[in-house]
């Protein structure tokens, strides 16, 4: 089953603890990217790669790094939480060489900062 | 600025009722316009693709229309299943996707 998954679904954590939230797709996708979702502001991009070892910022990077290793995994690090990155992401991945981002989402993972 | 607007807000329907969602955008060089559904808690579901104004696409009881300016989701005769918040994004020549904030709809039985 063509997926992107996110793990984990749900974390609570204290501001300044480093975390890490990982991304997989098992579609052969060149394009990845990283959403936070808040209420009023809909989604917004944090970070976005083209392929393997490219990245770039999206709206909202302040706060966030990310890394493209390998192809199918896309993680997100919070090298130091802060309570205004409490918020619903979405890990999402679409075919690059179409030209048309038609992105396909990953379930979430509800982060709390404390 | 590219910029995507919905509306409205949200929708309350009575199961059969059928009615339209409208987003509005602005966008350099259109190259696509989405439609999601979002269930509460779970990530957004890929519905259509339009690229060009007059295209029409279908699935199910929704019905996505472009216009120059705008895009509207048909729904007709919902059922309670219908039930999400409806996402619309635009893609232009920047590669950037925008999205609107959605569409909130409940289909009561």
């Amino acid at each position: 089953e063509a997926q992107v998954t996110q793990n984990p679904r749900y974390l609570i954590t204290v501001t300044g603890k480093k975390l890490t939230v990982t991304c997989s797709q098992n579609m052969n996708h060149e394009y990845m990217s990283w959403y936070r979702q808040d209420p009023g502001l809909g989604l917004r991009q944090i970070y976005y790669s083209m392929n393997v070892e490219v990245t770039d910022k999206g709206d909202v990077p302040e706060g966030y790094k990310v890394s493209r290793k390998e192809k199918r995994n896309f993680p997100l690090i919070l090298e130091s939480p802060s309570p205004n990155q409490t918020s619903l992401y979405f890990c999402a991945s679409s075919s690059y060489f179409t030209g048309i981002r038609e992105q396909y989402f990953g379930p979430g993972t509800r982060l709390t900062v404390t | 600025e590219d910029q995507v607007t919905q509306s409205p807000e949200a929708l309350r329907l009575q199961e059969g009722e059928s009615s339209s969602l409208n987003c509005s955008y602005t966008v350099s060089g259109l190259r696509g316009l989405f439609w999601y559904r979002q269930d509460p808690g779970k990530g957004p579901e890929f519905l259509f693709t339009l690229y060009s104004a007059g295209e029409e696409k279908e699935k199910e009881r929704l019905k996505a229309t472009l216009t120059k300016k705008e895009s509207f989701l048909h729904i007709t005769a919902p059922k309670p299943e219908d039930s999400a918040t409806y996402l619309c994004a635009v893609q232009g020549e920047t590669d950037k996707l925008i999205f609107g904030t959605g569409t909130r709809l409940q289909v009561f039985p």
